[in-house]
C-alpha cells in the first residue's frame, strides 16, 4: 500500500488563487520531505527540501515566496502555491526518504491547472 | 553542477526486441542510483536501485542495470520488451554515501519508450 499520501490529486482553479498541497507519510515519520515539479514531457525537478521544525531549503531558481513550504509535524509537509498563475500549472510530486538503504517513497502527485 | 544525462530521448522498438537505455552521471563521489518508470497517467514506480555490492542489479519486470563506476554509467537493459513496457523511464541519483547522503534525487531528462505490438 501507499506509504506517502498526497492530496489533492487534481486541482483546477482561477489565476490568483492560492493552492495548498499536502504530503503525508503513513506509518512512518519523515523529518525530511522533498517537493518536485514535473512539466509535461519533462523530467522531475527538485524544488525544495522540507525540513521538520525548520525552514525549507529551496533549489536555485525556485521562488520562496511563491512556493511556501511548511513541515509542521513528522508526518505532514505542505506546499502552498501562492497567487498561482497559468505558468504554475504543472505536476507536483512529494517524496519522503526511506529508511537507511531504502529508496524514496513518492506520493501520487498533484496535477495543478491554473486557468 | 552534478547532473544526470540520458542519451536516448525517444526510443521505438518492436515487441521482443532488446532494450538498453543509457544513463551517465557527473559526480566523483559515492552515489546511489535508481531507475524509475512512469506509465501513462500514473506516478513514478521504482524499477531497480543500486546502493552497493554487485554492480549488476536486477529489478522488477525483467529489467536490469549495470553500474560501471569507471564510466559513471548505469544503463538499463531488458532482453525482450513487451508492449506493456511503453512508458517514460527516468534515471536518478542521490549523492553521498551513508549518513552524508541527503536523499535528494537528481533526475535525468527521461526516455520515452514506445513498444510497437
Amino acid at each position: 500500500g501507499a506509504v506517502v499520501s498526497q492530496h489533492p490529486s487534481w486541482v483546477i482553479c482561477k489565476s490568483g488563487t492560492s493552492v495548498k498541497i499536502e504530503c503525508r507519510s503513513l506509518d512512518f515519520q519523515a523529518t525530511t520531505m522533498f517537493w518536485y515539479r514535473q512539466f509535461p514531457k519533462q523530467s522531475l525537478m527538485l524544488m525544495a527540501t522540507s525540513n521538520e521544525g525548520s525552514k525549507a531549503t529551496y533549489e536555485q531558481g525556485v521562488e520562496k515566496d511563491k512556493f511556501l513550504i511548511n513541515h509542521a509535524s513528522l508526518t505532514l509537509s505542505t506546499l502552498t502555491v501562492t497567487s498561482a498563475h497559468p505558468e504554475d500549472s504543472s505536476f507536483y510530486i512529494c517524496s519522503a526518504p526511506g529508511q537507511l538503504g531504502q529508496p524514496q517513497h513518492f506520493g501520487d502527485g498533484t496535477r495543478l491547472s491554473i486557468l | 553542477a552534478q547532473s544526470v544525462s540520458q542519451h536516448n530521448h525517444h526510443v521505438i522498438l518492436s515487441e521482443a526486441a532488446s532494450l538498453e537505455l543509457g544513463c551517465n552521471y557527473s559526480y566523483g563521489g559515492t552515489v546511489n542510483l535508481f531507475w524509475y518508470v512512469q506509465y501513462p497517467g500514473q506516478h513514478l514506480q521504482l524499477l531497480l536501485k543500486y546502493f552497493s555490492g554487485d554492480p549488476l542489479v536486477k529489478g522488477i519486470k525483467g529489467f536490469e542495470a549495470e553500474f560501471i563506476k569507471s564510466k559513471f554509467s548505469f544503463n538499463l537493459r531488458k532482453p525482450s520488451v513487451q508492449w506493456s513496457d511503453t512508458a517514460e523511464y527516468f534515471c536518478a541519483v542521490t549523492l553521498g554515501g551513508g549518513s552524508s547522503n541527503t536523499g535528494k534525487l537528481i533526475f535525468g531528462q527521461g526516455t520515452t519508450l514506445q513498444v510497437k505490438p
